[in-house]
């Protein structure tokens, strides 16, 4: 079952702005991964935070992960127009034998 | 790095038709496959797992005689939408795990007219 939510559902900023894109869940979990897909394609990953991590960098990308309140956060700093896409969240629960779950995502909009 | 692809990229059907999807690891053998599925403007739904050599396991709510999957090796996995309807239309996304990540294909986008 789905049990990842994102908010907001849909963000629009400007260039050079930061993002920032939470995400709540349900149940433990193994880890936590951030994914993005442009409109009509694949899915491209992004970071995977584990449950015993709390923070993450990667470039632009800073992920949180806060188990006790089972939530994360994406931020993507000095955003650009190419990164306008949906982004998710999925989460891979202890007892879903690796299957992810991913959240209803978050719209991003980035104008030049 | 890992690379999953499908087969076909797009596909149109006409209602009643049957239609298969393949699900390859191209460089890795994979001990498991998923099938997703994602309809406009929503996120992905998970719709089966599927282990080499055995029966998959299908999620609430999907109609394992209407989704066929059959996993026949460690490479290769298809899904059969069988007497596909508009309904049916929707991005089919498949994953493919080692034992380390889970690495997802481009997806195939099939549309029943």
């Amino acid at each position: 079952s789905q049990q990842g939510e994102e908010d907001p559902q849909a963000l629009s900023i400007q260039e050079g702005e930061n993002a920032t894109m939470n995400c709540s869940y349900k149940t433990s979990i193994n880890n936590l991964q951030w994914y993005r897909q442009n409109s009509g394609r694949g899915l491209v990953h992004l970071i995977l935070i584990r449950s015993n991590e709390r923070e993450k960098h990667s470039g632009r990308l800073r992920v949180t992960l806060d188990t006790s309140k089972k939530s994360s956060s994406l931020l993507i700093t000095a955003s650009r127009a190419a990164d306008t896409a949906s982004y998710f969240c999925a989460t891979d629960a202890s007892n879903s034998g690796y299957a992810l779950n991913f959240g209803k995502g978050t719209s991003l909009l980035v104008t030049p | 790095g890992a690379v999953v692809s499908q087969h076909p990229s797009w596909v149109i059907c006409k209602s009643g038709t049957s239609v298969k999807i393949e699900c390859r690891s191209l460089d890795f053998q994979a001990t498991t496959m998923f099938w997703y599925r994602q309809f406009p403007k929503q996120s992905l739904m998970l719709m089966a797992t599927s282990n080499e050599g055995s029966k998959a396991t299908y999620e609430q709510g999907v109609e394992k005689d209407k989704f066929l999957i059959n996993h026949a090796s460690l490479t290769l996995s298809t899904l059969t939408v069988t007497s596909a309807h508009p309904e049916d239309s929707s991005f089919y996304i498949c994953s493919a795990r080692d034992s380390r990540a889970q690495y997802f294909g481009p997806g195939t986008r099939l549309t029943v007219t």
